[in-house]
């Protein structure tokens, strides 16, 4: 099964900040890569696919990069509603099919 | 717009059996396939369990396999989780999820790109 990291665990930020979440595969996955955001108390959001594309009616602060194994999320611009937990997803499997989620990056406000 | 609500989590005791309904709106249900996600309290997601649109393939998280049993149906546009054999460690936040991706029998792609709010299930004496 492939296994998803995620650095940092957690991080401080201010709002204006820029900040930038890693999340490495533990074999390569091409862009097979989707960023989720996840508030107290509320469902996953999808924010990025396939690596680099952004969701629709998502902020272009919010960029994604990478392939193969390592892949970052990357926020311009820190802003007040972007403190949150953001999750990696690897979104391509063959027999047996599993779905993996990296363990998280909680943004929080310095 | 896309609506995808989710039902029948309680407090159940070990070794007990539950089912959790999604009711989907909003969007054609039987071209997707859809996922059933989890999250433990103070924990990450976890990644239980998919069915392709017309039921024919389901695939499972090896913590879950042979205890759970997704299925759909599509004139009621719901989807189903069928929870047997409960443990403590099943206690969570059942999220379903559409998937505008798809699945075939040699590989699926997955972005869940919509989720209902959830449903808790606790597995507690």
């Amino acid at each position: 099964d492939i296994q998803m990291t995620q650095s940092p665990s957690s991080l401080s930020a201010s709002v204006g900040d820029r900040v930038t979440i890693t999340c490495r595969a533990s074999q390569s996955i091409s862009s097979y890569l989707n960023w989720y955001q996840q508030k107290p108390g509320k469902a996953p959001k999808l924010l990025i696919y396939a690596a680099s594309s952004l969701e629709s009616g998502v902020p272009s602060r919010f960029s994604g990069s990478g392939s193969g194994t390592d892949f970052t999320l990357t926020i311009s611009s820190l802003q007040p509603e972007d403190f949150a937990t953001y999750y990696c997803q690897q979104s391509y499997s063959t027999p047996p099919i599993r779905f993996t989620f990296g363990p998280g990056t909680k943004v929080d406000i310095k | 717009e896309v609506q995808l609500v989710e039902s029948g989590g309680v407090v159940v005791q070990p070794g007990g059996s539950l089912r959790l309904s999604c009711a989907a709106s909003g969007f054609t249900f039987d071209d997707d396939t859809m996922h059933w996600v989890r999250q433990a309290p103070g924990k990450g997601l976890e990644w239980v369990s998919l069915i392709n649109w017309d039921g024919s393939s389901t695939y499972y998280a090896d913590s879950v396999k042979g205890r759970f049993t997704i299925s759909r149906d599509n004139s009621k546009n719901s989807l189903y989780l069928q929870m047997n054999s409960l443990r403590s460690e099943d206690t969570a936040l059942y999220y379903c999820a559409k998937d505008n991706g798809y699945c075939s029998s040699s590989s699926c792609y997955s972005t869940f790109d919509h989720w209902g709010q959830g449903t808790l299930v606790t597995v507690s004496s």
